[in-house]
């Protein structure tokens, strides 16, 4: 089963909206990490949340963290047709020792010009 | 210019053939990872690599092998075993094994059986 689970599954907005994507997970967690991935292509990292912490900006992007809900979004303000990709969101599913990265399905943002 | 290089972007495969991917990468990073990513779905881990000569077993590595004799590369073999191997393969570095810090990926394989 996954760690982390996007909602919604699919966004559709018109450019200059803001998107808001939210991440779920089971168990405890050290940190979330926000990645992106362009159709057919590799991911790329986003931005990175400690347990510790509650919200994170990087540019147009905000992410927020609340671990007694064991849940996640992350905000893309003033968003461009440039932002459609998928959204993905990894936890490391708080395990000592090993690699527990885990990655949910994603959201697949779609921004209209 | 660093980063992963992944090789070949396309391959089509007969049934019972096994076909071998390449991942290199020029960041000095110690562990490497291979993901499978199927539609609608999030990556899946198949293998992953702390340091030269050593592996692991990711979540579903049956009908899947690696190797790790050089830092920079870690080729994944998909097996004839391996029964439904149609997907996207992608594969990852980072600096350290560490569930904190950040993956770089690869541009991914995309493997499909005829």
């Amino acid at each position: 089963s996954q760690q982390g689970e996007e909602d919604p599954q699919a966004l559709s907005i018109q450019e200059g909206e803001n998107a808001t994507m939210n991440c779920s997970y089971k168990t405890s967690i050290n940190n979330l990490q926000w990645y992106r991935q362009n159709s057919g292509r590799g991911l790329v990292h986003l931005i990175l949340i400690r347990s510790n912490e509650r919200e994170k900006h990087s540019g147009r992007l905000r992410v927020t963290l609340d671990t007694s809900k064991k849940s996640s979004s992350l905000l893309i303000t003033a968003s461009r047709a440039a932002d459609t990709a998928s959204y993905f969101c990894a936890t490391d599913a708080g395990v000592a020792g090993g690699f527990k990265t885990i990655f949910g399905a994603g959201t697949r943002l779609f921004v209209k010009a | 210019d660093g980063g992963i290089t992944q090789s070949p972007k396309y391959l089509f495969r007969k049934e019972g053939q096994n076909v071998t991917l390449s991942c290199e990468q020029n960041l000095n990073h110690d562990a490497m990872y291979w993901y499978r990513q199927d539609p609608g779905q999030g990556l899946r881990l198949i293998y992953y690599s702390q340091i030269v000569n050593d592996f692991q077993k990711g979540d579903i590595a049956e009908g899947y092998s690696v190797s790790r004799e050089k830092k920079e590369s870690f080729p994944l073999t998909v097996t004839s075993a391996q029964k439904n191997p149609t997907a996207f393969y992608l594969c990852a570095s980072s600096i350290f094994l560490s569930n904190t810090g950040e993956l770089f990926f690869g541009e991914g394989s995309r493997l499909t059986v005829l």
